[in-house]
């Protein structure tokens, strides 16, 4: 159990274009998600939490309307890169916060989404 | 949430038990020590999390000092595919706190 899906798993892209990434807890309800964001040999750098329902909340820096966040749905939250340009190209991972009672501290991560910009 | 400290990078020879050191002297009373990993170009893996006494589970064991000012995971009998970052996190309980990252430490398991 406890499932994070992303699709795609990776994605290339004209700079300038827009890029959708979903990600799925697929057993099990999730109220909260967050997006990360990791270039090459450095640590993951949290982006923005996701709440069902809500508007994101997003980090210090993170360019809320460059990384758009929805999240519809206890088990579908998406991160929609706009106007991409290569500088964004980086790993995408979001995680999935367990909601089930006595689990509400273990958080989930997806396999990720290689984004590339030309 | 406190900040930890981890060493950059450690070797452990395959099958023998790998002891990863964690720093936290900031840890305040409800926060839990957290650790993941990650293998290359993956999503990281939970591990294992506790909060004032020694944890085990399939995976690994987590020991905390007394003071909680520092832990170690310990994976007993390390695997090639043990090799990947392994972060230490402290946050706090509930529903609110977010897992933020250092920069980890990178297990390098050899035969």
């Amino acid at each position: 159990g406890a499932v994070v899906s992303q699709h795609p798993s990776w994605v290339i892209c004209k700079s300038g274009t827009s890029v959708k990434i979903e990600c799925r807890s697929l057993d099990f309800q999730a109220t909260t998600m967050f997006w990360y964001r990791q270039f090459p040999k450095q640590s993951l750098m949290l982006m923005a939490t996701s709440n069902e329902g809500s508007k994101a909340t997003y980090e210090q820096g993170v360019e809320k309307d460059k990384f758009l966040i929805n999240h519809a749905s206890l088990t579908l939250s998406t991160l929609t890169v706009t106007s991409a340009h290569p500088e964004d190209s980086s790993f995408y991972i979001c995680s999935a916060r367990f909601v089930a009672s006595g689990r509400a501290n273990e958080q989930f991560f997806g396999p990720g989404t290689r984004l590339t910009v030309l | 949430d406190a900040k930890t400290t981890q060493p950059p990078s450690m070797d452990c020879a395959e099958g023998r038990a790998a002891n990863l050191p964690c720093n936290h002297s900031t840890i305040s009373g409800n926060e839990y020590v957290y650790w993941y990993r990650q293998i290359h170009s993956q999503g990281p893996q939970y591990i294992i999390h506790g909060l004032k006494n020694n944890e085990t589970n399939e995976m690994a064991s987590l020991i905390i000092t007394e003071d909680r000012k520092s832990s170690t995971l310990i994976l007993p009998h390390a695997t090639l595919r043990d090799t990947a970052v392994y972060y230490c996190i402290v946050k706090g309980s509930g529903n609110t706190g977010k897992l933020i990252f250092g920069q980890g430490t990178t297990l390098q398991v050899k035969p």
